[in-house]
């Protein structure tokens, strides 16, 4: 499959406890991106990388809420301490510059104890 | 800031019937349009997109939707509707240039056989 790819498909996880999710993009693409789903909502913009660069963030992304793409390739959303209001689904998409179309991965669905 | 407004949140029809579902968003400057499709159980699928040139854009499985600049929407149509196209439908946009998409609520489609 070479689809974007996001690990786990879904998380249980204690309040207060870290995260982390994983996602690999499409091999050439060099945009990725990440977006969260609450239900009934579409996705909410949460950052955006170009290759190993974090050019854009969301007032949505608070300071618990780290993101990295180290060499440009899969990229890493880490949420601290969590709070069940970080429930939801966190979806990854990718792009390839300067095409506009973003290829989703099936998410991970985030549930907060 | 950029907005889109799907106003119908749930639709039911029969197989055959026609469909258009609402899209309208709020941005004065030039935009790039997209519908997506998730269905159940799947991730996110774009179905079709507008860039610029022809405002009626034509997707994968009979869809087509029309861009009409003036009136600030993008209707989804199809003519006959199948079972398998129950899903939710989200209509997104973002300004040319910029970097990540906006997405309406969604609609979720019913199709009785």
């Amino acid at each position: 499959d070479t689809g974007v790819s996001q690990d786990p498909r879904h998380k249980i996880t204690k309040r207060g406890q870290n995260v982390t999710f994983r996602c690999d993009p499409i091999s050439e693409h060099n945009r990725l991106y990440w977006y969260r789903q609450t239900l009934g909502q579409g996705p909410e913009f949460l950052t955006y990388f170009q290759n190993e660069a974090q050019l854009e963030k969301s007032r949505l992304l608070s300071d618990r809420f780290s993101a990295e793409r180290p060499k440009g390739s899969f990229s890493t959303l880490e949420i601290q301490r969590t709070e069940q209001g970080d429930s939801a689904m966190y979806l990854c998409a990718s792009s390839l510059t300067p095409n506009y179309e973003q290829y989703f991965g099936p998410g991970t669905r985030l549930t907060v104890t | 800031a950029q907005s889109v407004s799907q106003h119908n949140h749930h639709v039911i029809l029969s197989e055959a019937a026609s469909l258009e579902l609402g899209c309208n968003y709020s941005y004065g400057g030039t935009v790039n349009l997209f519908w997506y499709v998730q269905y159940p159980g799947q991730h996110l699928q774009l179905l079709l997109k507008y860039f610029s040139g022809d405002p009626l854009v034509k997707g994968i499985k009979g869809f087509e939707a029309e861009f009409i600049k003036s009136k600030f929407s993008f209707n989804l149509r199809k003519p006959s509707v199948q079972w398998s196209d129950t899903a939710e439908y989200f209509c997104a946009v973002n300004a040319a240039g910029a970097n990540n998409l906006f997405f309406g609520t969604g609609t979720r489609l019913t199709v009785i056989p």
